[in-house]
């Protein structure tokens, strides 16, 4: 079945370092969606990204889908302690429902 | 507030009982979901519905149960708990995956 991996499984950093996450698929994606889950919260939906080469950004969050459409990635610029918690990729699998990269998780020290 | 509710939030069960994990939704999104999270797994589905009486297995559907009577609840059900179904489960509706709070599950 569809499969994203998403890489790496963690990453620390200081605060004010800049933090990358990839999601990559073996198979061309119609779109692909990023959330945020913050420690013992659930999942909170960021951003879609639906055309090839699609650049989108949100104050320090910079996302991105591949030419090919088979990549994408979340980009954290001079990271702060809010942006603690686990980055998932996502994307549609048949009838709606989501399939989610296994995450990353986002430890920034003060 | 429109959304999605869950019960309970918390739950401790002993291996082999019946457990019923709800959800609600303020919405009519005809579609909802189930996952569960564990650690070194991410997010997997369990089930999901397509609308009221239409519900199909995802990832990992052993072991539960769901039924979808009226469009805007989809419990959950574990028939016989075991230690192996200890998780946080997440129910879910579509466009855009807005997730209930979740419902963090003990099987001892």
């Amino acid at each position: 079945g569809q499969q994203v991996m998403q890489i790496p499984q963690y990453q620390h950093v200081q605060e004010g370092e800049d933090f990358t996450t990839y999601c990559n698929s073996s198979t061309t994606l119609s779109n692909i969606q990023w959330y945020k889950q913050r420690p013992g919260g659930h999942p909170v939906f960021l951003i879609q990204l639906v055309k090839s080469g699609e650049v989108k950004k949100q104050k320090r969050l910079t996302f991105q889908f591949g030419e090919a459409k088979k990549n994408s990635s979340l980009h954290i610029t001079a990271t702060q302690t809010t942006d603690v918690g686990t980055y998932f990729c996502a994307e549609p699998s048949g009838n709606t429902p989501l399939v989610f990269g296994k995450g990353t998780r986002l430890s920034v020290i003060a | 507030d429109a959304g999605i509710t869950q019960s309970p939030r918390y739950k401790i069960t002993e291996t082999g009982r019946q457990v019923t994990l709800m959800c609600h939704q303020t919405w009519s999104h005809s579609y909802m979901f189930w996952y569960r999270q564990d650690l070194g797994h991410g997010l997997r589905l369990i089930y999901y519905s397509a609308a009221a009486d239409i519900t199909d297995k995802g990832e990992v559907p052993d072991g539960y149960v769901v039924s979808r009577s009226k469009t805007e609840n989809f419990p959950l059900t574990l028939e016989s708990a075991t230690r192996s179904q200890t998780s946080v489960y997440f129910c879910a509706t579509p466009y855009e995956q807005y997730f209930g709070p979740g419902t963090r599950l003990t099987v001892t």
